[in-house]
C-alpha cells in the first residue's frame, strides 16, 4: 500500500521566515496531493491541493510543488505569522472508482515565534 | 450547512464496555470514512463506506464494525473498548464520484477507555 514520510516532524520559525515541509510518497498511482491544517483541539481543514498533472500551485503565502518523478512534494509557507502555528498534514490520494484512499502522513509542528 | 456533525465531542469509558460514535454530513457527499488519530501517528482509516449499502475495512479495522445507515449516516461501533482504542475519531466525508476530492471533517470524538 501508499507510505507517506513527512519531515520534519516539529519545526520553529521566527515571525516573517519561511517555513518548509516536505513529504514522500510510495505508490506512483497516487494523482492527488492535499495538505491538511490542523489547530490545537480542532478538525483537520484543508489548505492547499495539488493534483498530479501540476507541478506547482499557490494561494497567497502559500505554495505546493510536486515531482512526480522523485515522488516527493513540499509545502512552502512565506512571511509567516503566529497564526500559522499548528500540525499540517500531508497526504497521497488515489481516486478509484467511486472511492478516494488518501494516506496521511504523520504531521508536522510548525511554531512560529513572535 | 452544517457540514460534517460528530457526536459525542468526548466519552470516557470502561475496558469492556460498548458504544457507538454517530456521524451525519448533509452536504450530499456518497463518501464516507472513519479515521483514528494518535500522536505521532497521523490520521489512520478504520473504515471507509465510498457509497450508501458498501463498507470496507480501512488500514487498522480490529475491534470496530461500521454501519452506513443511509447516504447521510455512517456510525462507528467499539463492541468490546480496549485501552488501545483511546484515540481521537474523526468522521469525514467527500464526494470523489463527481470530482471533489476535497474531505470534509467532523470536529471530533475524543474517547479514553480506562
Amino acid at each position: 500500500g501508499e507510505n507517506v514520510e513527512q519531515h520534519p516532524s516539529t519545526l520553529s520559525v521566527q515571525e516573517g521566515d519561511s517555513a518548509v515541509i516536505k513529504c514522500t510518497y510510495s505508490d506512483s498511482a497516487s494523482n492527488y496531493f492535499p495538505w491538511y491544517k490542523q489547530e490545537l483541539g480542532k478538525r483537520p481543514q484543508l489548505i492547499i491541493d495539488i493534483r498530479s498533472n501540476v507541478g506547482e500551485k499557490k494561494d497567497q503565502r502559500i505554495a505546493v510543488t510536486l515531482n512526480k518523478t522523485a515522488k516527493h512534494f513540499s509545502l512552502h509557507i512565506t512571511e509567516t505569522q503566529p497564526e500559522d502555528s499548528a500540525v499540517y498534514f500531508c497526504a497521497a490520494s488515489i481516486r478509484s472508482g467511486g472511492y478516494q484512499k488518501v494516506t496521511f502522513g504523520t504531521g508536522t509542528k510548525l511554531q512560529v515565534i513572535p | 450547512n452544517a457540514g460534517v456533525t460528530q457526536t459525542p465531542k468526548f466519552q470516557v469509558l470502561k475496558t469492556g464496555q460498548s458504544m457507538t460514535l454517530q456521524c451525519a454530513q448533509d452536504m450530499n457527499h456518497n463518501s464516507m470514512y472513519w479515521y483514528r488519530q494518535d500522536p505521532g501517528m497521523g490520521l489512520r482509516l478504520i473504515y471507509y463506506s465510498a457509497s450508501e449499502g458498501t463498507t470496507d475495512k480501512g488500514e487498522v479495522p480490529n475491534g470496530y464494525n461500521v454501519s452506513r445507515l443511509n447516504k447521510r449516516e455512517f456510525s462507528l461501533r467499539l463492541e468490546s473498548a480496549a485501552p488501545s482504542q483511546t484515540s481521537v475519531y474523526f468522521c469525514a466525508s467527500s464526494d470523489p464520484g463527481l470530482g471533489w476530492d476535497i474531505q470534509y471533517f467532523g470536529a471530533g470524538t475524543r474517547l479514553s477507555v480506562l
